[in-house]
């Protein structure tokens, strides 16, 4: 079956340390992929997405992502948190040629930032 | 420029009523997609509009139905409610693209609360 798995449930970094939150994907064919946060009570606000060329995307507030096809991997990275990063974080990826565009998301990684 | 806005922003029902939530897309965009986020859980899509029709649906039953307007704006529409219909209902809207690559954005919800 079609799936998204985001293993971490939940991780705490410290303000300024290094990030990195896992998304694994299982699908027949190469998915679009896609990066959102939200915030408390809030809606998903895009960080960035892949659909072809470099594997290494860049997405707002300095995070980056890279694809690894051969892992089924799309894994969510930025170099230094800030305190304003705690959110929680989901990962999506569809099949426009034969999914019109739905989004299947994973379970989501809440990330808090310790001062 | 207008993002995706949705109305009401909370919504308390009880159990067997009628709702109905609405979506104004961002400007310039043509397909409204609705999701249903339980607490704790990631979206999960219910079903997508496009040039006035149900583009595709996702595993939810008939009392879930929907609309969209000539101006792109949408409606959901929830029968006979039960305490399990309780979410977040989040909006996200997309320009059509043959051949995919759409990016949704997302609106900042509906909480509707089934007592």
């Amino acid at each position: 079956a079609q799936s998204v798995t985001q293993p971490d449930i939940h991780i705490t970094v410290s303000e300024g340390a290094s990030l990195e939150l896992r998304c694994n994907y299982s699908y027949g064919a190469t998915p679009y992929l896609f990066w959102y946060v939200q915030s408390p009570g809030q809606g998903l606000q895009l960080l960035l997405k892949y659909f072809s060329g470099d594997t290494l995307v860049q997405g707002i507030k300095g995070f980056e992502a890279e694809f690894k096809r051969s892992q089924s991997s799309f894994n969510l990275r930025k170099p230094s948190v800030h305190w304003s990063d705690a959110a929680e974080y989901f990962c999506a990826v569809t099949l426009f040629y034969n999914q019109g565009g739905k989004l299947i998301f994973g379970q989501g990684t809440e990330l808090s930032v310790k001062p | 420029d207008a993002g995706v806005t949705q109305s009401p922003t909370h919504l308390i029902k009880t159990r067997g009523q009628q709702v109905t939530l609405r979506c104004s897309p961002k400007s310039g965009h043509d397909t409204v997609s609705w999701y249903q986020q339980a607490l704790g859980q990631g979206p999960q899509f219910i079903f997508q509009y496009y040039e006035e029709e149900e583009r595709q649906r996702g595993n939810f039953p008939d009392r879930f139905s929907g609309h969209q307007f000539p101006n792109y704006s949408s409606e959901l529409n929830v029968n006979a409610l039960l305490l399990g219909d309780s979410a977040l209902y989040l909006c996200a809207s997309s320009f059509h693209r043959t051949g995919g690559q759409e990016t949704q954005y997302f609106g900042p919800g509906t909480r509707l609360l089934v007592l």
